[in-house]
């Protein structure tokens, strides 16, 4: 009964490569977030969705595409991997759609590493 | 605009007590406050809304001071369950759609 899970856990792949990163949650929340944590552990936002919809997308290449095909999912697409994507990406959730005062849940990652 | 997290790095003996900043050049909307363990996924905390609130649960309380500038963490009487990375999420206003910015973190670790 994991709140917010994320396949895979971990995704090691060549450069150029496309990959996908899949997250559910199960807790009836409107609003679901990507996150990218580097080497450094610096916890940046990439992307928001609200009920399928795109509410926040942070100056990311277009090389990472967000899909929501229902609101408990959130996928995330990566074309033509590059050594600068290794990181841990993470998935968060939260209730409302502002989130600004509404606690985001997180997944457990999934560490991608690009060779 | 990222909040600067201070200290960086502390080591405590189990029992100290430990207070962890967060600072903002800006007002704030809110602040809310994570621990991340090695290898595992930020854990939530708590959120402070509110200049001047105080809030707590167990031997881990929070402020945010009257200008929402600042909040501080405060451990008291630490345990080794404590140790970990822990970070502040700050929101600059209520419809930014949920987007926090991230402190840098402090990595706390507590020794028996």
């Amino acid at each position: 009964d994991t709140a917010v899970s994320q396949t895979p856990k971990y995704l090691v792949t060549q450069m150029g490569n496309d990959k996908s990163i899949k997250c559910e949650q199960n807790l009836g929340h409107d609003t679901m977030y990507w996150y990218k944590q580097d080497s450094k552990k610096f916890l940046k936002i990439m992307f928001s969705y609200n009920n399928k919809e795109l509410i926040i997308n942070e100056t990311v290449p277009n090389r990472f595409s967000p899909k929501s095909p229902d609101k408990a999912h959130l996928n995330l697409h990566i074309n033509s991997l590059e050594l600068g994507d290794s990181a841990v990406y993470f998935c968060a959730s939260s209730q409302v759609s502002s989130g600004s005062s509404d606690t985001q849940y997180f997944g457990p990652g999934t560490r991608l590493t690009v060779l | 605009q990222q909040p600067v997290q201070s200290p960086q790095a502390v080591i405590l003996r189990e029992g100290e007590d430990a207070v962890i900043n967060c600072s903002s050049s800006k007002a704030l909307y809110s602040v809310h406050w994570y621990r991340q363990k090695h290898g595992e996924a930020p854990v939530f905390l708590m959120i402070l809304l509110k200049g001047g609130e105080q809030k707590g649960h167990d031997k881990i309380s929070a402020s945010f001071n009257e200008k929402k500038q600042q909040s501080s963490l405060y451990l008291t009487a630490s345990q080794l369950s404590y140790s970990g990375t822990y970070f502040c999420g700050t929101a600059q206003a209520y419809n930014q759609g949920g987007k926090l910015i991230f402190g840098q973190g402090t990595e706390l670790s507590v020794k028996p």
